[in-house]
């Protein structure tokens, strides 16, 4: 598709479980970038890749988050043993080559519920 | 401190008049600013960038600079209704390709 894809577009899971969401950038971007963003707050940025390595996962706000970019275009962002304070709106952003020169093309974002 | 600050808002102003918002950064070192535009319920979208002391128009879009005191803002003119979105800043930090965004403001246009 023309713009970034991010699946699912809504995940409701159980505290302590495992889940997955899923970045398809933009063809051709090389940057990808994982935000979170809860109510009334901006964008928190969480991992940054340039191509398949992780260039800057300083956002990530424990062990239990991980993320991988295996062949430079999907990104997976996965959590283990979700916990309630995980739910939020988990938005992936693509740029041609990164957030100095260009834009960030943002997908529709995943929304994580953890009851 | 917050990297980027900016008042959450709301911010009401009547169909056709201007539309100031503002923002602080902290990092010095900060070369390249955005101001995003998202709709309750979407995802941020561009609207403006600047990257030079002073301002920047396009359109009813002017985005103003200041590196010496750490400010920027966007002032949107002849605002409609269809402007009432939060206008989140967003500014690079940590050497350049990290995008720090504020909490946003929230702005409504009223009739």
């Amino acid at each position: 598709g023309a713009g970034v894809s991010q699946t699912p577009s809504n995940k409701v899971t159980e505290k302590g479980k495992y889940v997955e969401l899923r970045c398809d950038p933009i063809s051709g971007h090389t940057a990808l970038y994982w935000y979170r963003q809860s109510l009334g707050q901006g964008p928190e940025f969480l991992i940054y890749f340039q191509g398949t390595g992780a260039a800057d996962d300083s956002g990530l706000p424990n062990d239990r988050f991980f993320a991988v970019r295996p062949e430079g275009s999907v990104s997976t962002l996965k959590i283990q043993r979700t916990e309630r304070g995980d739910s939020a709106v988990y938005l992936c952003a693509s740029s041609l080559r990164g957030a100095d020169t260009g834009e960030l093309f943002f997908g529709e974002g995943s929304r994580l519920t953890v009851l | 401190q917050k990297e980027v600050e900016q008042n959450s808002g709301p911010l009401s102003v009547p169909e056709g008049a201007i539309a100031s918002l503002n923002c602080t950064y902290s990092d010095r070192g900060s070369q390249s600013f955005f101001w995003y535009r998202q709709y309750s319920g979407k995802s941020p979208e561009l609207i403006m960038f600047i990257y030079s002391n002073g301002d920047k128009e396009d359109g009813r879009f002017t985005a103003q600079l200041n590196k010496a005191s750490q400010y920027v803002s966007l002032l949107i003119r002849d605002s409609q209704p269809s402007d009432s979105a939060t206008y989140l800043c967003a500014v690079n930090t940590g050497g350049g390709n990290k995008l720090t965004f504020g909490t946003g403001t929230q702005l409504k246009v009223e009739l």
